[in-house]
């Protein structure tokens, strides 16, 4: 099946640095890429829609400037968290969708643990 | 606005027994309906899909979930759970939000199943 990675899996930084993460659809093209954060005993709350070539589509609520996304290829997106701050520890998820608009199917990554001191 | 609930935060069920994992939802417009499965230490898996069609929906490892539109209810079902059951189940809901698509996850439903 579908593979979708995510590097680091974990990450501790000090508050006011930058971290990006990576998430690569591994075995198939993926037009469309989603990030998601998930809270202890919270839902997965999407952060933003990320479509190859173009500018991120942003959920109500998400600072654009703050989470910076980047879709340069197909199999490439890149969340980078700004001058984090403790508050931003949570837990990062990518997923991918393989096919175009009428795909229904999302193949998540493993997720990213970011921990801000 | 969309929105998908699981009220169990975790299920219990003996090996060998059936199980049922609930989620209800409610949303303006014709849902398509998801159930995801989270192992340890893994990502999210997708298990099955309700898009239209018959209300049962067989997925993988044996699962399957019924839509039933009166009760705006999926919730997730097999007949027989098995120790490798064991994880975290989320259902989701994906419908057309201002000209794209948007998924809403419930909060998640903790499976363990007993030897």
């Amino acid at each position: 099946g579908a593979v979708v990675s995510q590097h680091p899996s974990w990450v501790i930084c000090k508050s006011g640095t930058s971290v990006k993460i990576e998430c690569r659809s591994l075995d198939f093209q993926a037009t469309t890429m989603f990030w998601y954060r998930q809270f202890p005993k919270q839902s997965l709350m999407l952060m933003a829609t990320s479509n190859e070539g173009s500018k991120a589509t942003y959920e109500q609520g998400v600072e654009k400037d703050k989470f910076l996304i980047n879709h340069a290829s197909l199999t490439l997106s890149t969340l980078t968290v700004t001058s984090a701050h403790p508050e931003d520890s949570s837990f990062y998820i990518c997923s991918a969708r393989a096919g175009g608009w009428g795909s229904d199917t999302q193949y998540f990554g493993p997720g990213t643990r970011l921990t801000v001191l | 606005a969309q929105s998908v609930a699981q009220p169990e935060d975790q299920v219990n069920v003996a090996e060998g027994n059936p199980l049922t994992v609930k989620c209800t939802y409610s949303v303006s417009g014709n849902p398509y309906l998801f159930w995801y499965v989270q192992y340890p230490n893994r990502g999210l898996q997708f298990l099955l899909k309700y898009i239209t069609g018959d209300n049962l929906v067989k997925g993988s490892y044996g699962f399957e979930a019924e839509f039933n539109k009166s009760q705006t209810s999926f919730h997730l079902k097999k007949p027989s759970a098995l120790v490798s059951d064991s994880a975290l189940y989320f259902c989701a809901v994906r419908v057309l939000s201002g000209g794209y698509q948007k998924v809403t996850f419930g909060i998640g439903t903790k499976l363990q199943v007993i030897p």
